[in-house]
């Protein structure tokens, strides 16, 4: 219940492609879908977050797509570049809890340019 | 930009050792968060930290591990006897305010080999 399940687990794309990577949950009082990045030595850092009242949010070339009667979402790049290069995590927060954030595993985004 | 420091940024200690990972985090934060995660997994909670308190903690944390805001800058996550398995890389994150929708900010982790 406490689960996000993150697919793929590693994707490769050309330089100016669409990177898409997806997340599932189920536990319904989750109302908060942060996606974090992280490069290689460094702290995972807040990229995009959706709240469920919304299907999608846009910031530059970052989209969550978000669909709540699926317990899905997905975080579209567009126009993929090499710096974007590196791993992603899907994560999930409840409303009421202490902000604990649950973790999907992860996707390793290589951009080949 | 402000932002959340972690020291050392490398750890190695022998099994059975006390380990104290330093963070400080951003001044006006309030609430402050550990997570770990062992190498090629996802990132875990560890415990999070309010008003001086455990605010809620995951199953990992037992009681082997405890966490400390010993003045006004620091946030500490001690381990008390350290366990092969303990190896992973500690992060430290703060928020301004508590739950959901906040941003978390995390730190740029310790990593602990226990050898």
């Amino acid at each position: 219940q406490q689960q996000v399940k993150q697919s793929p687990q590693s994707l490769i794309v050309q330089k100016g492609g669409i990177s898409i990577i997806n997340c599932a949950y189920e536990n319904t009082a989750f109302d908060y879908f942060p996606w974090y990045q992280q490069f290689p030595g460094k702290g995972p850092a807040l990229l995009i977050a959706i709240r469920p009242d919304v299907s999608e949010k846009k910031e530059g070339r970052f989209t969550i797509s978000f669909n709540k009667s699926a317990k899905q979402f997905s975080l579209h790049i567009m126009d993929s570049q090499p710096g974007d290069s590196a791993t992603y995590f899907c994560a999930a927060s409840g409303s009421g809890n202490t902000g604990k954030l649950i973790f999907g595993q992860g996707t390793t985004l290589q951009v080949k340019p | 930009e402000p932002e959340v420091t972690q020291t050392p940024s490398h750890q190695v200690t022998q099994m059975g050792q006390e380990v104290i990972l330093r963070c400080v985090p951003i001044s006006n934060h309030l609430y402050f968060y550990w997570y770990r995660q062992i190498l090629g997994q996802k990132v875990e909670f560890l415990v999070s930290f309010y008003n001086n308190e455990i605010s809620e903690k995951s199953e990992i944390f037992d009681d082997q591990f405890s966490v400390e805001r010993p003045d006004g800058s620091n946030f500490t996550l001690k381990i008390r006897s350290t366990k092969l398995e303990d190896s992973a890389m500690y992060f430290c994150a703060s928020s301004e305010n508590p739950g959901a929708a906040e941003t978390q900010y995390f730190g740029p982790g310790t990593r602990l080999l226990v050898l």
